[in-house]
């Protein structure tokens, strides 16, 4: 099993809907999530990062944490043609420091 | 506005050519990290390091690569020889570590390697 795995993409969504991103991660141990989004050619950016179970919203967007099934989700409403980008989940696994593991991420296109 | 920067965006070389990549973190962060991304293997951590101390390589092939910080303002990735495997974007990110606090890591813009 990979490490932090982001499966079904990529995802195309039309404006205005709530794009649903999943990830799942191995280290039931681990501490720290986190979710970037990375515009093609260019680097990527933290939009959001979550340490405890539950829902952290900002804006638009909102980071739910589930550590018994290990699981975290990002949920982006009213979804705009620029988000349109590849999200990538990370985690820092237990006892790794600062270490973010990443996962392949997944392409999302909002249709205008 | 402060930001990292990396030297040079672009470097097209031929195999077995040295490469040096440089990265200049945000003032006042404590931590840097290297990370190389690939269509085949996605965003790997390379070596990180915190006050200019190496904390992990383990991402990092030893044969052929190194990783240094000469001072606070500079990190460097060394690759020698250079193949065409390593072809990928190389990305510097810095962060600041707080005790007890998780830092955020910003990004900069990367190294786009080709090795012909």
């Amino acid at each position: 099993q990979k490490e932090v795995e982001q499966n079904s993409g990529p995802l195309s969504v039309p404006e205005g809907a709530i794009a649903s991103l999943n990830c799942t991660y191995s280290d039931r141990g681990s501490q720290s999530f986190f979710w970037y989004r990375q515009y093609s050619g260019k680097s990527p950016e933290l939009i959001m990062f979550i340490y405890s179970n539950g829902d952290k919203e900002d804006g638009r967007f909102t980071a739910q944490l589930n550590k018994a099934s290990q699981y975290v989700s990002l949920l982006i409403r009213d979804s705009q043609p620029s988000d349109s980008a590849t999200y990538l989940c990370a985690v820092i696994r237990a006892g790794a420091n600062s270490k973010l593991t990443f996962g392949k991420g997944i392409t999302l296109s909002v249709r205008p | 506005d402060a930001r990292v920067t990396q030297t040079p965006r672009h470097k097209v070389t031929e195999m077995g050519q040295e490469v040096t990549m440089r990265c200049q973190p945000i003032l006042g962060h404590n931590t840097v990290f290297w990370y190389r991304q690939t269509m085949m293997q996605g965003l790997e951590l390379l070596a990180y390091f915190r006050n200019r101390a190496p904390l992990d390589d383990s991402g990092m092939p030893k044969d052929r690569f190194s990783a240094e910080m000469p001072d606070a303002t500079l990190a460097t990735l060394k690759i020698q020889p250079s193949e065409p495997r390593d072809s990928a974007v190389y990305f510097c990110a810095s962060g600041l570590a707080l005790q007890g606090g998780q830092e955020t890591q910003y990004f900069g813009p990367g190294t786009r390697l080709l090795v012909l």
